[in-house]
């Protein structure tokens, strides 16, 4: 059994770009939830995703977006990148919305 | 006010014990979850305690959660050099809300 794996580890953009972030979930779990972790800060949570569709989401602008593919990977895509995005970004996966997430290692974005 | 609220730092020396504590805003929320997080990783997922329980324990761990108060608690018996980290606590009611965390710092 995998658990969740991101990708990639580390990513480097500039302000304005866009920027596309990938999520595997644990085998069997159908959902996926995104957060933002700026530095010492605890996660902040961003949307999530149930069987393709979204499932709530936090307070982040609309620029924040995602999706949920038939294999319950997932993606998250942010435009126009501010500073203020940088952060490392979790992705954590679960049997269903209301049960315990399994988070991978994250993605840590720096925008200059 | 913020939904979950630990305290920032907690230092213990090697073998003693460890309380972390939090109190948490939403009394519906179904499961509480204690979270570690080690340098530059993503989060573990230590143990998690079902809203109608007011105690768990799981080898060195012991959550105690107070309803009433809307307190959780985590101990760590025994503490080692490797229980270093920052500790989360987090209620879910189908999106997941963290405290900032507490930093363990464990000295020989």
């Amino acid at each position: 059994e995998t658990g969740v794996t991101q990708s990639p580890t580390h990513l480097i953009k500039t302000r304005g770009q866009q920027v596309t972030l990938r999520c595997s979930s644990q085998s069997g779990h159908n959902t996926v939830s995104w957060y933002q972790q700026a530095l010492g800060q605890g996660p902040q949570f961003i949307f999530q995703y149930y069987r393709e569709e979204e499932n709530g989401r936090g307070n982040f602008p609309p620029r924040f977006s995602g999706l949920q593919f038939p294999n319950y990977s997932s993606e998250l895509n942010v435009n126009a990148l501010e500073l203020d995005d940088s952060a490392l970004y979790l992705c954590a996966s679960s049997f269903s919305p209301s049960t315990e997430a399994f988070f991978g290692q994250g993605t840590r974005l720096t925008v200059v | 006010g913020e939904d979950v609220e630990q305290s920032l730092f907690l230092s213990v020396r090697e073998g003693d014990s460890s309380v972390i504590n939090c109190t948490y805003t939403d009394s519906s929320s179904t499961y509480l979850y204690w979270y570690k997080q080690e340098p530059g990783a993503g989060l573990q997922l230590l143990t998690y305690i079902f809203s109608n329980m007011d105690m768990k324990q799981d080898q060195r761990l012991t959550v105690l959660l107070n309803k009433k108060d809307k307190h959780l608690s985590l101990r760590i018996a025994d503490t080692q050099t490797g229980d270093s980290a920052i500790y989360f606590c987090a209620q879910n009611n189908n999106d997941m809300r963290f405290g900032a965390g507490t930093r363990l710092t464990v000295k020989p």
